[in-house]
């Protein structure tokens, strides 16, 4: 149980594209999603944090309108890259959170690697 | 907002040896998780633990609350398990984790 996906694993990009990462609960439904990035060697940063059926919250620094960020679904959260740049280039994790219980443990996705040339 | 640190960064082991790694945190958590992540990046959930002690086969996990420190232990360590250890934390509501900076650990023949 408690497995997350993302869609793609992987994806390159010309610059000024945009690029949209899915991330997908598989067998529960979270009522909180969180997205991260992390640069090679480094640790995780989080980015925002996705609450169904309301806006995103963004973290001190992260550009709102660069990272779109739609969670429609229990099941389902979405992270748009717009007019994306090499700068963009990073692998982005997507968590999801059940809530309630007696953990309030994540789960993580196996991340998206994107690539701006 | 919190600040969560781990020693060492880096560790190398010889096969068969045990190692602890160790996870401080700067305030009250109400959550903290300890995470390998595997050459492809896929983050794996090894223990839910804001107190107390757990194991799970050859790995085991303490954290002291109240000194702000948890301790993860790998016994008779095993090629597979290099990679990148990481331990989060949380303190308040939201459950946004704050990630530590993480030890790389290479285990050799």
């Amino acid at each position: 149980g408690a497995v997350v996906s993302q869609h793609p694993s992987r994806v390159i990009c010309k610059s000024g594209t945009s690029v949209k990462i899915e991330c997908r609960s598989l067998d529960f439904q979270a009522t909180t999603m969180f997205w991260y990035r992390q640069f090679p060697k480094k640790s995780l940063m989080l980015m925002a944090t996705s609450n169904e059926g309301s806006k995103a919250t963004y973290e001190q620094g992260v550009e709102k309108d660069k990272f779109l960020i739609n969670h429609a679904s229990l099941t389902l959260s979405t992270l748009t890259v717009t007019s994306a740049h090499p700068e963009d280039s990073s692998f982005y994790i997507c968590s999801a959170f059940a809530g309630g219980g007696s953990t309030d443990t994540q789960y993580f996705g196996p991340g998206t690697r994107l690539t701006v040339l | 907002g919190i600040q969560v640190e781990q020693s060492p960064p880096d560790l190398i082991l010889q096969e068969g040896a045990n190692s602890t790694l160790r996870c401080n945190f700067s305030d009250s958590v109400n959550n903290l998780q300890w995470f390998h992540q595997n050459p492809w990046g896929q983050l794996i959930n090894l223990f839910y633990i804001p107190s107390g002690t757990k194991q799970n086969g050859r790995l085991s996990a303490t954290t002291v609350a109240t000194e702000r420190y948890s301790l993860l232990y790998i016994s008779s360590s095993q090629t597979t398990d290099s990679g990148v250890y990481f331990c989060a934390a949380s303190t308040g509501g939201g459950n946004k984790l704050t990630f530590g900076t993480g030890t790389q650990l290479k285990v050799e023949l």
